[in-house]
């Protein structure tokens, strides 16, 4: 089956643009998670979805950032007056059970942001 | 907190080495899952492993093979007879029941030589 899909691949916003970043996870995954990677470093956990509920929002890095799950499918992570620290690339992962952060998860190719 | 160590940031082998990556982690939980996870030049994160701390038993899977040791908290990852196609970035995580979250360490990259 398809796995996790994030579009655009890659994005470049001028400072202060907004942006918005979708994630499709695997069908009928109930855990989604949104991390942040960047250049030359582990990925750094931002938020957790289980079902259309957002859990755990204890990485996003200021209130510029927001992600929704409205439907308990398709996320969206939104960044508002994008600034250059907020280049990175975005992940997306889901997983299949409700377990958290502890079961396996699969995660997307990544939208790259290049805030100039 | 949880944390996790990947020493070796770059390694470079001569294709058909064995070659191992060191990782090392750090939680108070006494109930916790490791991973391993590829992250080829195309970007996407690729699972490989996942063991949970009541399982101290090595893994193998074709020339791929996996030393958890609870004792030293490392769970090291060796590639048997590498190939080019082993080139990436590699990357350990730690999860606890506790949370909602992955761990990662910073990841090595290893470069396979033809």
């Amino acid at each position: 089956g398809a796995g996790v899909s994030q579009s655009p691949r890659y994005k470049v916003a001028k400072r202060g643009q907004d942006v918005a970043l979708r994630c499709d996870p695997i069908s009928g995954h109930v855990s989604l998670f949104w991390y942040q990677q960047a250049l030359g470093q582990g990925p750094e956990f931002l938020t957790y979805f289980q079902n259309e509920a957002q859990l755990d929002k204890s990485g996003l890095p200021s209130d510029r950032f927001f992600a929704e799950r409205p439907e308990g499918s398709v996320s969206t992570l939104k960044i508002q007056r994008t600034q250059q620290e907020d280049s990175a690339v975005y992940l997306c992962a889901s997983s299949s059970r409700v377990s958290g952060g502890t079961d396996t998860q699969y995660f997307g190719p990544g939208t790259r942001l290049t805030v100039l | 907190a949880q944390k996790v160590t990947q020493a070796q940031t770059e390694i470079s082998v001569v294709e058909k080495e064995d070659v191992t990556l060191d990782c090392v982690y750090e939680t108070r939980d006494t109930t916790y899952y490791l991973f391993w996870y590829k992250q080829p030049p195309s970007g996407e994160l690729v699972f490989l492993i996942r063991r949970n701390s009541f399982d101290e038993q090595n893994e193998i899977s074709g020339r791929y093979s996996w030393n958890f040791q609870k004792s030293t908290s490392s769970f090291n990852f060796t590639i048997t007879a590498s190939q080019v196609v082993d080139s990436a970035v590699y990357f350990c995580a730690l999860s606890v029941v506790t949370g909602n979250q992955f761990y990662f360490g910073t990841g090595t990259s290893l470069t396979v030589i033809p």
